[in-house]
């Protein structure tokens, strides 16, 4: 009973490196999010996948790329990583139609500092 | 502008009282849905409650319950009967639209809620 597992739980980079987040849920959810959690912050949504094949901009996308590589899973990708960017990261799911949009959750996050 | 405001940065309660986390939104789309979530210091972000616009009650999931009042653009969190393990962070959540597309939230800055033995 897994529901939404990302990877690597903790991660230092240095400035200019790149690196690539993993998300996976097990629910057969269509939708699935990343959001970022600056300290003291609410989260903020940095790309979406309102559907397997789509990707699309959130509030914060600059400096991040995403794939939705099948229903399973959506990774979030740091090419040339920035002091900016540590924060902690949140993948999220939930079943768009079918009654099952009022219910999101989320994975455990991913720390990652930038140095 | 703040699409959601939460006014109080902590909140300390006795265990065994009830307690209010405020939350007030703002959106001119008439389709919207209002979620609470509390994160403990582990980090996990865990689902309370939804209150879609539309729903004629109030939303309740146990010991939460969501008092809307709808004209007033407000979503307080209601705890009945306080535990310490409810002491986290709690954030109130909008999504704008309805509830077939894609469920992109716009989230407050969070209450740090303290229950006291």
């Amino acid at each position: 009973n897994a529901g939404v597992t990302q990877t690597p739980k903790f991660q230092v980079l240095k400035t200019g490196q790149s690196m690539t987040l993993q998300c996976a849920q097990d629910m057969n959810h269509n939708s699935m999010y990343w959001y970022r959690q600056d300290p003291g912050m609410g989260l903020r949504l940095i790309y979406y996948s309102a559907s397997e094949g789509t990707t699309d901009k959130g509030e914060v996308p600059n400096g991040y790329n995403v794939s939705r590589l099948n229903k399973r899973e959506f990774s979030l990708r740091l090419e040339s990583a920035a002091p900016s960017q540590t924060s902690v990261y949140f993948c999220a799911s939930t079943l768009l139609g079918q009654g099952g949009g009022n219910t999101i959750y989320f994975g455990e996050g991913s720390w990652l500092t930038v140095v | 502008a703040q699409k959601i405001t939460q006014t109080q940065p902590g909140m300390f309660v006795q265990e065994k009282e009830a307690v209010t986390l405020d939350c007030t939104y703002d959106t001119s789309d008439p389709s919207y849905g209002l979620f609470w979530y509390k994160q403990p210091s582990s980090g996990e972000m865990i689902f309370l409650i939804y209150q879609g616009s539309y729903d004629q009650q109030n939303a309740t999931e146990g010991r939460y319950s969501l008092n809307f009042q709808k004209a007033r653009k407000s979503a307080n969190l209601v705890i009945s009967a306080s535990q310490l393990g409810d002491s986290a962070m709690y954030f109130c959540a909008m999504r704008e639209g309805n509830i077939q597309g894609a469920q992109k939230l716009v989230f407050g800055q969070g209450t740090r809620l303290t229950i006291n033995p």
